[in-house]
């Protein structure tokens, strides 16, 4: 059964970047079947989608964080990830990683999320 | 850009009662790509419905999706103390790809 799981809380200082891996377990990244997304959601507020990668490497990102998002994925490890630069308090949330089954237009499976602060 | 309105923000109701949340689309969208979460504190949010009315595994059938075009909507039947919580209209559209609503809060009454 895949799971997936994504670090501990963390805390970035503004200007620097996020960094944030999901692993997953219980079946394989280079799947055909799935892509692979990150969401996220500030405190109390609602939730955002990041942006998405297949096992090939390609993406798919949100325009508003685009300039400032790269997601990669490493098969060799069955991990993809998300890094965020030039983070400011805005980008404080839970960033959750999920899977977007291939042919399909939701999210079934998400990790259960990792808060992280931005703050000096 | 596709944007989702959600109404009520909140829903009071009580344990029994019939609850009805709307989901509205900024233009018209195809039904198949319109999805329903849940999500309770402190929780990932769990898909509810997919293709506007299409229960996902496991969810009962206490949960129902229907509507087209741009008004969308999730029923509950009867609800139980476990279906307290908050709702999230998702499209998949042209760029960005997904977008989700601001929610449905459902409290007791």
């Amino acid at each position: 059964q895949l799971q997936l799981q994504e670090p501990g809380p963390g805390l970035v200082k503004p200007s620097e970047t996020l960094s944030l891996t999901c692993t997953v377990s219980g079946g394989s990244i280079s799947s055909s079947t799935y892509y692979w997304g990150w969401i996220r959601q500030p405190p109390g507020k609602g939730l955002e989608w990041i942006g998405s990668i297949y096992y090939s490497g390609s993406t798919y990102y949100n325009p508003s964080l685009e300039s400032r998002l790269t997601i990669s994925v490493d098969t060799s490890k069955n991990q993809f990830s998300l890094k965020l630069t030039s983070v400011t308090a805005a980008d404080t949330a839970v960033y959750y990683c999920a899977l977007w089954p291939r042919g399909n237009w939701y999210f079934d499976l998400w990790g259960r999320g990792t808060l992280v602060t931005v703050s000096s | 850009e596709i944007v989702l309105t959600q109404s009520p923000g909140t829903l009071s109701l009580s344990p029994g009662e019939r609850a009805t949340l709307s989901c509205r689309a900024s233009q018209s969208i195809s039904s198949s790509y319109l999805a329903w979460y849940q999500q309770k504190p402190g929780q990932a949010p769990r898909l509810l419905i997919y293709g506007a009315s299409s229960r996902a595994t496991g969810i009962p059938d206490r949960f129902s999706g229907s509507g087209s075009g741009t008004d969308f909507t999730l029923t509950i039947s009867r609800l139980e103390h476990e279906d307290f919580a908050i709702y999230y209209c998702q499209q998949y559209g042209s760029s960005p790809i997904f977008t989700f609503g601001p929610g449905t809060k459902v409290d007791i009454k």
